[in-house]
């Protein structure tokens, strides 16, 4: 089955600055990674997605490059804001296979004033 | 509006109970899914139904017993309670074929 590995596992980053977290998988049916945003306490949420026929896909401050070649695909926040301040966890899923999400274990992200 | 909402939004009960979680979705999906997040923050999937079919079944004890009354509801009961039941647990929708899965606020059990 997939493995999804994520890093880092927490990430602090002074307001302003830009975040870079990575994650690699291992199956190469893969063809849909999204990445969620978990506030605390709060659901996971969709903050953007991309399909293995895409290379880079940016909407606003944050953006989702993928190397199919290499398996590995990373979520860059630029302008980091308090409110980016959460959890993210990147997915992999094959879209013939039941949609089965399977999460890295996410990133902490701090972002400080 | 809650586009998906599951009850209860806490539970505490003691070892050995018997108690279930409600999750109903009003997108008019097709397919739901039960998540498992534990103290960790690792999120795994454990069920997933498509019209009413379990779809995908991972490894999990069978005192976890999904079901679907129809494709906008899926709960989940979970007998016999232990201690390392205790995590937050989300229901999820999406449409099969489709890729964003939106989840509900998550139920959080705590076995004493």
């Amino acid at each position: 089955g997939e493995n999804v590995e994520q890093h880092p596992s927490t990430l602090s980053v002074q307001e302003g600055d830009s975040a870079v977290i990575k994650c690699t998988y291992s199956d190469s049916a893969s063809n849909y990674f999204p990445w969620y945003k978990q506030e605390l306490g709060k659901r996971p949420q969709l903050i953007i997605d991309i399909r293995s026929n895409v290379g880079e896909k940016k909407d606003q401050r944050i953006a989702v490059t993928l190397n199919k070649t290499a398996k590995h695909f990373s979520l860059h926040i630029t302008e980091t804001q308090p409110e980016d301040s959460a959890v993210y966890f990147c997915a992999a899923t094959s879209t013939g296979g039941g949609n089965k999400l399977t999460f890295g274990t996410g990133t902490q992200l701090k972002v400080e004033l | 509006d809650t586009a998906v909402s599951q009850t209860p939004k806490y539970l505490v009960t003691q070892m050995g109970n018997d108690k279930s979680i409600k999750c109903e979705q009003n997108l008019g999906h097709d397919t739901m899914y039960w998540y498992k997040q534990d103290s960790k923050k690792f999120l795994k999937i454990m069920f997933s139904y498509n019209n009413k079919e379990l779809i995908i079944n991972e490894t999990v004890p069978n005192r976890f017993s999904p079901k679907s009354p129809d494709k906008a509801h899926l709960n989940l009961h979970i007998n016999s309670l232990e201690l390392g039941d205790s995590a937050v647990y989300f229901c999820a929708s999406s449409q099969l074929g489709s890729t964003e899965a939106f989840f509900g606020q998550g139920t959080r059990l705590t076995v004493v």
